[in-house]
This record gives structure tokens, sequence and C-alpha cells, in this order.
């Protein structure tokens, strides 16, 4: 069964740009949620999407949003990028949500 | 404000011993608990999950969990320095919320 997969893998944009990045489950999979990742703060809870509805939100500002698409795949979006947004975005996904996650490889977004 | 607090390390270990990394959470109503484990320059990686008190062994790795302590630990027999990672805990507070993770504790096997 293939895993998860998220485009792109690199990401290199200016501040005030926005950007989207890409999120594929694995098959069968309807859970989806999002993760920050930087050396400071750790892994930090963006979203989780389940059956195209957001289902548990962290705390990141309104320039932070996501959607998820009937087959499951889903898509995260940043607007009016900031220096501070430079971190690996990481999405997992799980049959029905909880702990048993499956994450994908993650996108490196370098903000300039 | 539900946290999940680990050391963060790091600790080193020489190759043969036992490895044993703790996490302790708030939310006393928590439900399930999960160590991850993460290569540098890798993504997370899902090695044990525990829902019960007391132990639960895999090959060379056990959880452990306390509820009445807030607890849960990982034991690593035999540590290799394949075991080298860093360690994250997380906690599901309960079923279809989101989970929370610890900072992570760097493991460092040395031969």
């Amino acid at each position: 069964k293939a895993g998860v997969t998220q485009t792109p893998r690199y990401l290199i944009k200016t501040r005030g740009q926005q950007v989207t990045l890409s999120c594929s489950p694995i098959s069968g999979h309807r859970s989806v949620s999002w993760y920050q990742q930087t050396p400071g703060q750790g892994l930090q809870f963006l979203f989780e999407y389940f059956s195209e509805t957001q289902r548990n939100k962290g705390n990141f500002p309104g320039r932070f949003s996501g959607r998820q698409f009937s087959n499951s795949r889903s898509e995260m979006n940043v607007s009016t990028l900031e220096l501070g947004d430079s971190a690996l975005y990481l999405c997992a996904s799980s049959l029905a949500g909880g702990g048993e996650q499956y994450f994908g490889p993650g996108t490196r977004l370098t903000v300039t | 404000q539900k946290e999940v607090e680990q050391n963060s390390g790091p600790l080193s270990v020489p190759e043969g011993a036992i490895a044993s990394l703790n996490c302790t959470y708030s939310d006393r109503g928590s439900q399930s608990f999960f160590w991850y484990r993460q290569y540098s320059g890798k993504s997370p990686e899902l090695i044990m999950f525990i829902y019960s008190n007391g132990d639960k062994e895999d090959g060379r790795f056990t959880a452990q969990l306390n509820k009445a302590s807030q607890y849960v630990s990982l034991l690593i027999r035999d540590s290799q320095p394949s075991d080298s990672a860093t360690y994250l805990c997380a906690v599901n507070p309960q079923a279809g919320t989101a989970l929370i993770f610890g900072k992570g504790t760097t493991l460092s096997v040395s031969s």
C-alpha cells in the first residue's frame, strides 16, 4: 500500500506571497492532519480534516487554512507569508483520526 | 492548556544498555498514548501505542502507562546505534480530538 505523499518537497517563497501544499493520504484513510515543525517549537498541530470537514483546529492565525476533497486528498494554504512561517510542514493520515497516524515526508518551506 | 512534557535530552546510552524515555501529561482524562520515532531529516514514525495501565511489549520496546501518575514511558532494551533518534510522546485526550505531541527526547546510542 502506498504511503502518504506530499508535494512539493521543497519551496522557497518571499514574504507576502502565498503558498499551497498538497497531501495525499494512504488509500482508505479519511482523516488528514497537518503539523508545523520547527527546531524551537517542536511539532505543532495546525488542523485536522475528516470526510471533507475540519474537525479540529490548532492555535494558528487565520492565514493558515486548509481543505479536504472527496477523495481525502488535502491542501493547506498559507497567505501573506512571514519569515516565521519557515518550517517543515507535515501531514499525517489515519483511518478515522486518533493517534495512529502515518506521516508523509513533509514539505520544507523557506520564506525569504 | 493541555500539555505533554518530555526531557529534551540528549540521553546518551552505550550499545546494549536499556534506554528509558519518559513523558508526563496534564489532562488526567487522556485516553490513548503513542510513541513516535523521528530520525534526523525524516518524518515521525509510529512505533508503539498503549491504552491501558501497565506494560505493553513489542520486540525490544516496552511502553509503560501509569494513569494515576499521568506518566508514560518507553523502554528500549539492548539499545543499538540505529535507535539514535528523537522520540516523540503523543497523547490523545479523547476520541475525536487532536493529538498533542511533546517536544521529544533525543537519544544517542554509542557503539
